[in-house]
């Protein structure tokens, strides 16, 4: 079945970077598109962008232009988000979301809670 | 970027009795290829967002019957026919059409009376 598992959570402060793992299992990751959703503590969900894990061709929100960069490993299928230059409203959970029928967020991760703080 | 706008945000509704989450588009979410990329998801507290519905009205597997998702153009619907205490939690409709940004509607709470 398929799963996607990410890394634990984290702790940085202001000014630092963060790197996500999304590990996929029960498929090929180059099957399908990756997104990035995080979501700040009591708040709605927003999207931080997308990677075709095929070509690894990247689509990023305007509001994160210049702070993330998706990858991916396909050789141990693994998703990857890092966002640098951490402030304190980068606290929040992170999830990666997998399409699925052709559209976004069929399968999700657990999500990984990311603090910011000094 | 297109606005996703739901309603209501908060939803009490009584066990067994339906229950009804409107979603409006600032634009028509039509795709050129034919598809309406409006997708539903429901967080229960403390878990990741479950996708529901995609492209309008298609159920997830594992989705009860009684979720059931219609609308077109800029006015979309998700129906639950006899609410259960696993509903409570928050809704969420997506749309995929006109992306990047992919862009959430605010979530609607249900609630247990």
């Amino acid at each position: 079945q398929v799963q996607l598992v990410q890394s634990g959570a984290e702790v940085k402060k202001p000014g630092a970077s963060v790197k996500v793992s999304c590990k996929a299992s029960g498929y090929t990751l180059t099957g399908e598109a990756m997104q990035w959703v995080r979501q700040a503590p009591g708040q709605g969900l927003e999207w931080m962008g997308r990677i075709n894990t095929k070509s690894g061709d990247t689509h990023y929100a305007q509001s994160f232009q210049g702070r993330v960069t998706m990858t991916r490993d396909t050789s141990i299928n693994t998703a990857y988000m890092e966002l640098s230059g951490l402030m304190s409203d980068d606290t929040a959970v992170y999830y990666c979301a997998r399409d699925d029928r052709g559209s976004a967020g069929g399968y999700w991760g657990q999500g990984t809670l990311v603090t910011v703080s000094s | 970027d297109v606005v996703m706008t739901q309603s209501p945000l908060s939803l009490p509704v009584t066990l067994g009795q339906p229950a009804s989450i409107s979603c409006t588009s600032s634009q028509s979410l039509v795709h050129s290829d034919g598809n309406t990329y409006l997708n539903w998801f429901h967080q229960r507290p403390g878990q990741s967002p479950r996708r529901l519905i995609y492209n309008v009205s298609n159920r997830d597997s594992g989705v009860p019957d009684r979720f059931s998702g219609s609308g077109s153009g800029t006015d979309f619907t998700l129906k639950i026919s006899r609410v259960g205490a696993e509903d409570v939690g928050v809704y969420y409709c997506m749309q995929g059409t006109h992306w990047p940004p992919i862009t959430f509607g605010q979530g609607t709470r249900l609630e247990i009376k």
